[in-house]
């Protein structure tokens, strides 16, 4: 059982590169989640998906853009990469949309911006 | 909006038991959740408080007033692997900077 799959694990960008973060889950959730974590900061929420077919901004949603392929994708594209975006950015997926309900993270994905 | 306060640190010694706590201010509160995450991995979940009261896992405990926008988690017989940082969301979107316990031996 894999849980949150997140790829590529690390990733380096030039300024205004252009990139996508996969995740995948295998727990038929129906809530997906993006969020980045600045050292020794908290986790932010970029954007969020509660069900297949919605996605919804959080926090910081600036710069980013998302997909909900399917039940079990959902992908996170920085369009033109800012040294501001250098960040270790986490998937996660819950089975209730609201306060309550587990959230399951993946490994993280590290970015760095240059 | 939410806003979630804790200490940013907190140390203590094996075998210890530590406190750490939670206020928040948020629109619409649904319950507090606990989550660790040692450094350089991924946050995992603890524990839940939708109501009023202590819930305990293990080691682990979880209390939660509403009325006083309050909660703390509770580690007893600490361990040098929970040497962590805690975060307390009031929900999904925010986290807060968390608290960083440090257990020496």
């Amino acid at each position: 059982n894999a849980g949150v799959t997140q790829t590529p694990k690390f990733q380096v960008l030039k300024t205004g590169q252009s990139m996508t973060l996969q995740c995948a889950q295998d727990m038929n959730h129906n809530s997906m989640y993006w969020y980045r974590q600045d050292p020794g900061m908290g986790l932010r929420l970029i954007y969020y998906s509660a069900s297949e077919g919605t996605t919804d901004k959080g926090e910081v949603p600036n710069g980013y853009n998302v997909s909900r392929l399917n039940k079990r994708e959902f992908s996170l594209r920085l369009e033109s990469a800012a040294p501001s975006q250098t960040s270790v950015y986490f998937c996660a997926s819950s089975d209730m949309r609201g306060a309550s309900g587990e959230l399951f993270f993946g490994e993280g994905s590290r970015l760095t911006v240059l | 909006g939410q806003s979630l306060e804790q200490p940013s640190e907190v140390t203590a010694v094996e075998g210890a038991i530590v406190q750490i706590n939670c206020t928040y201010q948020t629109s619409g509160f649904y319950g507090l959740s606990w989550y660790q995450q040692h450094d350089g991995g991924a946050p995992t979940f603890l524990s839940y408080n939708g109501l009023d009261g202590l819930e305990e896992t293990g080691r682990f405990s979880s209390f939660l007033s509403r009325s006083d926008s309050y909660g703390y988690l509770l580690l007893q017989e600490l361990q040098m692997k929970d040497s962590a940082s805690y975060f307390c969301p009031a929900g999904k979107s925010t986290f807060g900077d968390g608290t960083t316990l440090t257990v020496k031996p």
